[in-house]
């Protein structure tokens, strides 16, 4: 009965390989994000998603496209995986996002890519 | 550039010592601070939503209260497994988190 899940919750990959993160919820929420989780733990969106249309880009390497084939799920894909990549990647949904951006998120257990 | 900052970074506290994190945020254009608890190896769970200066709100031995310029969960006689890491975000149109604070609570 997990409300966001994630798989894989680890993943080790070298260099320049490509992978991919998927995430489904089961809340009925319209919107779902992905974050990443520095070293710091520095939560930062990457990207959200309001009914499989993309809502939220923030600045990210164009190597990272989310896929969302219906509103219940959202998937990260990564190409040529680079050091920097390493981090907790989490995604979560939410309530519509309002003018108000007072939703509150349900995050996923999160998904750790190590690039070696 | 919207902002949020949490002091202390960690914090050590012995089983009863009540204290209190601070969360510091942008002003400007804020509609929402928010409190989430992190477990290691899990994603945050969301604790509180403040709206407007005065609000405080409760849950067991944690309140948040929230000023013009910042937040405070105040943690009154910690427990244990009141031990995790405590972020606040505020939200701007979508949300920026502040770098947490680390609580270690000893019995």
């Amino acid at each position: 009965d997990t409300a966001v899940s994630q798989t894989p919750k680890y993943l080790v990959t070298q260099m320049g390989n490509d992978k991919s993160i998927k995430c489904e919820q089961n809340l009925g929420h319209d919107t779902m994000y992905w974050y990443k989780q520095d070293s710091k733990k520095f939560l930062k969106i990457m990207f959200s998603y309001n009914n499989k249309e993309l809502i939220i880009n923030e600045t990210v390497p164009n190597r990272f496209s989310p896929k969302s084939p219906d509103k219940a799920h959202l998937n990260l894909h990564i190409n040529s995986l680079e050091l920097g990549d390493s981090a907790v990647y989490f995604c979560a949904s939410s309530t519509p996002l309002d003018n108000s951006g007072a939703n509150v998120l349900t995050f996923g257990a999160g998904s750790r890519l190590t690039v070696l | 550039e919207d902002q949020v900052t949490q002091s202390p970074e960690a914090l050590r506290l012995q089983e009863g010592e009540s204290s209190s994190l601070n969360c510091s945020y942008t002003v400007s254009g804020l509609r929402g601070l928010f409190w989430y608890r992190q477990d290691p190896g899990k994603g945050p769970e969301f604790l509180f939503t403040l709206y407007s200066a005065g609000e405080e709100k409760e849950k067991e031995r944690l309140k948040a209260t929230l000023t013009k310029k910042e937040s405070f969960l105040h943690i009154t006689a910690p427990k244990p497994e009141d031990s995790a890491t405590y972020l606040c975000a505020g939200t701007y149109g979508k949300l920026t988190f502040g770098q947490g604070t680390i609580l270690t609570v000893h019995p």
